[in-house]
C-alpha cells in the first residue's frame, strides 16, 4: 500500500517561474516530512523538512506547506534555476523511524 | 570524502547466489537506514539500526536478507539465494541523532541478478 503518493509523475517549469511539486499521504500518523532531490547515479539529497505541528518552513527559494487535514503537502521553489531540474522525493516519517517514500516527480526547468 | 558511500556500486550474480554489500556511514552518525529502490518508484525501507542495534525490520523484508552493524560503524546487508526479483538500487542513508530526520545517502549498490 502506497502510503505516500505523488500524483505528477513530471512537470516542467520556465526558469525564473514558480515550481510547485505536490505529496499526499494517508497515514494520520506521520509526524515528520522530508524533500529529496535526486540526480541521475546519485543517491536522494535532503532539501527541506517540516514536523506535523508546523504548517510551512522555508528555507532560501524552498518553502514546504503542510495541510494536515488534507493530508497533503507541497514543495514551492521559487525563482526556479535549471539546476532544480532533478527528481523530487516527498518522504514522510512513522514512529520508531521508519521512512515512506513517495515515487517521485521529475522537475525539468527549461532556461 | 566524508559522505555516505557504499561498496560496491554495481554487482552483478546469477540467480541462488549469495551477495553482500557494504555502507561506511558519516563517522559521527549514530543511525543507519537501508532502502531499495527499483525503476519508477521511490526508496523503500528495509531496515534502521540505531549504533549496532537493528530496531526496525519492514515487515516485507524476507527472511532471505539480513543486515548487520557490529560495531556501529559500518553496515553489511547480505542477500541469501538471490532472485531475479531482488534486482533494484540499494540505498543505505545515515543521520545523527540529533537532526531533524534528515538522511544522507549514498550512492547505491546496483544489482542485478541474471
Amino acid at each position: 500500500d502506497q502510503q505516500v503518493k505523488q500524483n505528477s509523475p513530471s512537470l516542467s517549469v520556465q526558469e525564473g517561474r514558480i515550481s510547485i511539486l505536490n505529496c499526499d499521504y494517508t497515514n494520520s500518523m506521520f509526524d515528520y516530512f522530508l524533500w529529496y532531490k535526486k540526480y541521475p547515479a546519485e543517491g536522494p539529497t535532503f532539501l527541506i523538512s517540516i514536523s506535523s505541528i508546523k504548517d510551512k518552513n522555508e528555507d532560501g527559494r524552498f518553502t514546504v506547506f503542510l495541510n494536515k487535514s488534507a493530508k497533503h503537502l507541497s514543495l514551492h521553489i521559487v525563482p526556479s534555476q535549471p539546476g532544480d531540474s532533478a527528481v523530487y522525493f516527498c518522504a514522510a516519517r512513522y514512529t520508531g523511524n521508519q521512512f515512506y517514500f513517495g515515487t517521485g516527480t521529475s522537475l525539468t526547468v527549461i532556461p | 570524502d566524508t559522505g555516505v558511500s557504499q561498496n560496491p556500486r554495481h554487482k552483478i550474480t546469477k540467480r541462488g547466489q549469495n551477495v553482500t554489500f557494504r555502507c561506511d556511514p558519516i563517522s559521527e552518525h549514530n543511525r543507519l537506514y537501508w532502502y531499495r529502490q527499483t525503476l519508477g518508484q521511490g526508496p523503500e525501507f528495509l531496515t534502521y539500526f540505531q549504533n549496532e542495534a537493528q530496531l526496525e525490520k519492514s515487515r516485507l523484508l524476507s527472511d532471505r536478507f539480513s543486515a548487520e552493524r557490529p560495531k556501529g560503524s559500518f553496515s553489511t546487508l547480505e542477500i541469501q539465494r538471490t532472485e531475479q526479483g531482488d534486482s533494484a538500487m540499494y540505498l543505505c542513508a545515515s543521520s545523527s541523532a540529533t537532526g531533524f530526520y534528515e538522511q544522507y545517502f549514498g550512492p547505491g549498490t546496483r544489482l542485478t541478478v541474471t
